[in-house]
């Protein structure tokens, strides 16, 4: 178990471009769930899969923002047009339902920084 | 809507002292409560759960008892160790999301 892992790890943009963050889940884990989280405040909730069916989306995660997990693995989280109010750390974390009530392994983010 | 209360930080405190650090929470139905760490530069680490009224969370010497009529999730700690210097984040969650609240910073001196 090598634990959730995200790539890129840091990532500076400018302004417009797009982007795209992948995240790895524990391997055995079936949800999959992002969240952004701003300097000095705690992660908010964006999106969650179970295996490859995005099931919630926050009103957060606006049209230029889109995940997938196309194989029920590995997630991908794009933003297009990035603008500098999407600089943050995102977060992508796993869990295994029907194992231990929605306990939720975190991997490290992906730091963006939109110039 | 689900949210958390947490009590403003930073919390400084001398090595050895007491902790507490309180988080009240409004939540549909019965949560899960939880309380993350997170060290510095690092990521977000669970560091204890209760999954039921009047069950107590441990680990590492933290305590945190789910009290359901007050709907808190206190964390405590007898005596702290400069190397609990974190941010520690409380988190109702349900079976499709946790709601953090803004998290307390707290800094040990030796």
């Amino acid at each position: 178990d090598t634990g959730v892992s995200q790539d890129p790890r840091h990532k500076i943009t400018k302004r417009g471009q797009n982007v795209t963050f992948r995240c790895d889940p524990i391997s055995e884990h079936n949800r999959l769930y992002w969240y952004r989280q701003t300097l000095g405040q705690g992660p908010e909730f964006l999106t969650y899969f179970q295996n490859e069916a995005q099931l919630e989306k926050s009103r957060l995660l606006s049209d230029r923002f889109s995940a997938e997990r196309p194989k029920g693995s590995f997630s991908t989280l794009e933003i297009q047009r990035t603008e500098q109010g999407d600089s943050a750390m995102y977060l992508c974390a796993s869990s295994l339902v029907g194992g231990a009530i929605n306990e939720q392994f975190f991997g490290p983010g992906t730091r963006l920084t939109v110039l | 809507g689900d949210s958390v209360t947490q009590m403003e930080g930073p919390v400084t405190l001398s090595e050895e002292a007491f902790l507490t650090i309180n988080c009240t929470y409004t939540a549909t139905g019965y949560p899960s409560l939880f309380w993350y760490v997170q060290y510095p530069g690092e990521g977000l680490q669970l560091l204890l759960k209760a999954t039921k009224a009047d069950d107590k969370g441990s680990n590492k010497g933290f305590e945190a008892t789910y009290r359901k009529e007050t709907t808190s999730f206190h964390l405590e700690k007898g005596s702290v160790q400069v190397s609990d210097s974190a941010v520690y984040f409380c988190a109702p969650g349900n079976t499709d999301k946790l709601i953090f609240g803004t998290g307390t910073r707290l800094q040990v001196f030796p």
